[in-house]
């Protein structure tokens, strides 16, 4: 059954220090989404990457978020230093190659920042 | 740019009544239109999918969802609701494959007995 994995599922951290997210996406599928779920703003595109490049991360705070794709198994969004806004739901989601494909999504890591 | 938007934000149902939960877009060209069901906790899985040609699609659960351009609508339909159906549904759109989402602001639906 393939899925998108995404680890933690959950993460409580004190502001100030560094997270890491996790997602493997479905194997075969070369295009990977990060997405951050609020109550307030909904789902918001933050990046994605498409055979490892990143071809849009203008959602992203650039002082504080990144994301890479160390190899096509594993895609990571990392927030330094974390702050308290930054508590959310992040959904990772993959897509296969082709133009009639949808989304995949993770489980989603929810952060709270204290 | 794109954007999507779902008018209700919370609907409540009968267990056995129909359902229709609303969704508009705004885009220049025929979208690729999404409908996509969060339970609690849950990550969205896609309840059905429209790219082109038959309007009326069918997906799963029950579901199906109608693309009408002359209203730039693509609305979601159930028959007779469950009560697992109680969920947050969202409705998405794309100019083109394997790109980006946008997502409305979902509409949480209650089913009640």
């Amino acid at each position: 059954d393939a899925r998108v994995t995404q680890t933690p599922r959950h993460k409580v951290t004190e502001m100030g220090q560094e997270v890491t997210m996790r997602c493997q996406p479905i194997l075969g599928h070369n295009t990977v989404f990060w997405y951050r779920q609020t109550m307030m703003q909904g789902l918001e595109l933050l990046a994605y990457f498409r055979n490892r490049a990143p071809l849009d991360d203008s959602g992203m705070p650039k002082d504080r978020f990144s994301a890479e794709m160390p190899d096509a198994t594993l895609a990571t969004l990392k927030i330094q230093p974390s702050e308290p806004r930054d508590s959310a739901v992040y959904f990772c989601a993959s897509g296969s190659p082709g133009l009639n494909t949808e989304a995949f999504f993770g489980q989603g890591t929810r952060l709270t920042v204290v | 740019a794109q954007s999507v938007t779902q008018p209700d934000i919370h609907i409540t149902v009968s267990e056995g009544a129909s359902l229709e939960l609303r969704c508009n877009y705004s885009y220049g060209a025929t979208p690729y239109l999404f409908w996509y069901v969060q339970s609690p906790g849950q990550g969205l899985q896609l309840l059905l999918k429209y790219f082109s040609g038959d309007t009326l699609v069918q997906g799963i659960k029950g579901f199906e969802a109608e693309f009408k351009r002359s209203q730039s609508s693509f609305n979601l339909r159930k028959p007779s609701v469950h009560w697992s159906d109680a969920a947050e549904y969202f409705c998405a759109v794309v100019n083109s494959g394997n790109t980006p989402l946008v997502f409305g602001k979902g509409t949480r639906l209650s089913v009640i007995a």
